[in-house]
């Protein structure tokens, strides 16, 4: 149990669709990181949310964005939702400046 | 570009041992060891930092060769438990930065 929560566990959108996913931080942790897991792979970044601004961004156009809140949980939006967007989401929660990241169980999205 | 993970599969008896390896084209300043079970989060490991350290606790043990770019995970007397993927993140930065992570290993 890492103390990271992410709702909803599962979610079915059709293509063209937005979605948004949460992420509630463990207890301490003030830094966010998403990353996507498509079936078979590494996790792979998206970006990272720091005292409510973007620290980082991996390799993902801008139809994915992200927000962080005063209380350091955090939401994944993604927007014109495409098929090979199906994969699990996974949100890890770290203190700044210290190495160890969390992961929550995720979220696994289904574009149709 | 991501870390090189071999082997890809491996499979083991109750009892014996597996050596998991992680190498990048990067100059890294960590490795971070995840396991993961099918339809379940990466569970943290262990990291190990730039210096070329050794960890280990229970009978899974970790080192860090940093002029190889390379880090390999132990794992002794395996146990029916260690059943799953384990992926090796590398990080280039001391801090949050992003974790760029292998293929994985199916053990």
């Amino acid at each position: 149990e890492t103390g990271v929560t992410q709702s909803p566990t599962h979610l079915i959108k059709t293509r063209g669709q937005q979605v948004t996913l949460r992420c509630s931080s463990q207890s301490g942790h003030n830094t966010v990181s998403w990353y996507q897991q498509a079936l078979g792979q590494g996790p792979q970044f998206i970006f990272q949310y720091y005292r409510e601004e973007e620290n980082g961004r991996g390799n993902f156009p801008p139809r994915f964005s992200g927000l962080q809140f005063p209380n350091y949980s955090s939401e994944l939006n993604v927007n014109a939702l495409e098929l090979d967007d199906s994969a699990l989401y996974l949100c890890a929660s770290s203190r700044i400046g210290t190495i160890e990241q969390y992961f929550g169980p995720g979220t696994r999205l289904t574009v149709t | 570009q991501q870390p090189v993970q071999s082997p890809q599969a491996v499979i083991l008896r109750e009892g014996e041992d597996a050596v998991i390896n992680c190498s990048s084209s990067k100059a890294l300043y960590s490795v971070h060891w995840y396991r993961q079970k099918h339809g379940e989060a990466p569970i943290f490991l262990m990291i190990l930092l730039k210096g070329g350290e050794q960890k280990g606790h229970d009978k899974i043990s970790a080192s860090f060769n940093e002029k190889k770019q390379q880090s390999s995970l132990y794992l002794t007397a395996s146990q029916l438990s260690y059943s799953g993927t384990y992926f090796c993140g590398t990080g280039t930065n001391f801090g949050n930065e992003k974790l760029t992570f292998g293929t994985g290993t199916r053990l």
